[in-house]
């Protein structure tokens, strides 16, 4: 595997399931990157990872709880969804901060809940 | 805060012509960073070119190149000789730097490109 990998790549959920997104990166970055991606919005930047610690949650509801138990892992756990959270849902990684490292984007996860 | 604004939602040009999309930006911080992204209807985001602010020249990267116009704080993409396989979604996005170890990403709306035969 290489690159930034998520599963599943589609994911359809009643609204009392609980459910996770897997993203794997084979890339030895450290920081790694939830988003969001909604129909006719601009990507939404929903968590990021340093060296596993989290270090921006960006005022995402609870029902939206992440994970990352190493700089290559990073789970998204979802629990009690609304219809609008369907969307594709984007991992990302890079290599170190500063602004010129660009981000390296997984397939996404498209999630619809019904 | 951090603002990018794409104002064409679709473009259409014809195979082997050049095609420019629109990105305009909006920051306070004296160091940023200016990318292209391309989204396939697969999905993925896929990295195209990089635009330091301080840079003095123009990025280029194969038949893409960022004509970066500080002072107008524009950053637009020039597609020369487009092929079919560039039809996709286009996003502009601004970084700044964030925590010193990771980067924080501003995208706009997107353009979508379709190349016609």
């Amino acid at each position: 595997e290489t690159g930034v990998t998520q599963t599943p790549r589609h994911l359809v959920m009643g609204m009392t399931n609980k459910k996770s997104l897997k993203c794997e990166q084979h890339l030895g970055h450290n920081a790694m990157y939830w988003y969001k991606q909604s129909a006719k919005k601009p990507l939404e930047l929903m968590f990021v990872y340093n060296f596993k610690e989290q270090t921006e949650n960006n005022s995402v509801p609870s029902r939206f709880s992440p994970e990352c138990p190493n700089s290559s892992h990073l789970f998204l756990h979802l629990h009690t969804l609304q219809p609008e959270d369907s969307a594709l849902y984007l991992c990302a990684s890079s290599l170190r901060g500063g602004s010129s490292y660009e981000q390296y984007f997984g397939p996404g996860t498209r999630l619809t809940v019904t | 805060a951090q603002k990018i604004t794409q104002t064409q939602p679709g473009m259409f040009v014809q195979e082997k012509e050049a095609v420019t999309l629109d990105c305009t930006y909006d920051t306070s911080d004296p160091s940023y960073g200016l990318f292209w992204y391309k989204q396939p209807s697969s999905g993925e985001m896929i990295f195209l070119i990089y635009q330091g602010s301080y840079d003095q020249q123009n990025a280029t990267e194969g038949r893409y190149s960022l004509n970066f116009q500080k002072a107008r704080k524009s950053a637009n993409l020039v597609i020369s000789a487009s092929q079919l396989g560039d039809s996709a979604m286009y996003f502009c996005a601004m970084s700044q730097e964030f925590t010193g170890t990771a980067s924080k990403l501003t995208f706009g709306t997107g353009t979508r490109l379709q190349v016609t035969l």
